[in-house]
């Protein structure tokens, strides 16, 4: 089955510098990669997706990339801001059902 | 309109007791799913409804957890008995159609001492 591999566990980065995360994936056959933000006690929330047809989508300062040779994708996000600090995760879906296969997650800090 | 909710938003038992959860899916979304984190790893996919019928139990981790959804409209997710390995934060996420946008619900933290 499908294994998502997320790095890194914990990132620290001074506000506004850029933070990346990086995902791999195993499943061929995965076609649809969302990116979900966990701040503290709340719901995981959908922050960008991207499907296996484009390589890259950007919403204002949060991007994904998606290398399907290579089996990765990652998140960008520039000009971090303290609200940026949550846990992130990426994941995969297949399409053949609806399970989506999350990484560890990243614990994101803004430091002042 | 009112997002994924889901009850009680934390929960403690002894081993060997039973729990249920709950979920009320967005109004409208015909597909439910449970989710599970356990401390430290990643969120893990349990079950797949869609209305009433289960889609997809692959991810239920044994025969002490039995999810019902009847009516098509919330779910529950009952662990009898709990074990220690059960506790976690359980997750539902509801969409519209398949293969669509899965909205997640806060979580309902269980601890099983």
């Amino acid at each position: 089955g499908e294994n998502v591999e997320q790095h890194p566990s914990t990132l620290s980065v001074q506000e506004g510098d850029s933070a990346v995360i990086k995902c791999t994936y195993s499943d061929s056959a995965s076609n649809y990669f969302p990116w979900y933000k966990q701040e503290l006690g709340k719901r995981p929330q959908l922050i960008i997706d991207i499907r296996s047809n484009v390589g890259e989508k950007k919403d204002q300062r949060i991007a994904v990339t998606l290398n399907k040779t290579a089996k990765h994708f990652s998140l960008h996000i520039t000009e971090t801001q303290p609200e940026d600090s949550a846990v992130y995760f990426c994941a995969a879906s297949n399409g053949r059902d609806d399970k989506i296969i999350f990484g560890k997650g990243t614990r994101l800090h803004i430091l002042p | 309109e009112a997002g994924v909710t889901q009850f009680p938003s934390h929960s403690v038992i002894e081993k060997g007791q039973t729990v249920t959860l709950r979920c009320d899916p967005i109004s409208g979304h015909d597909n439910l799913y449970w989710y599970r984190r356990v401390m430290g790893k990643e969120i893990k996919f349990l079950l797949h409804f869609v209305k009433e019928s289960k889609q997809d139990e692959s991810g239920m981790p044994n025969n002490r957890f039995l999810a019902e959804r009847t009516g098509g409209t919330y779910s529950t997710l009952k662990v009898q008995p709990a074990e220690l390995e059960d506790s976690g934060v359980y997750f539902c996420a509801s969409a519209t159609t398949r293969m669509n946008i899965q909205y997640f619900g806060a979580g309902t933290r269980l601890s099983v001492l």
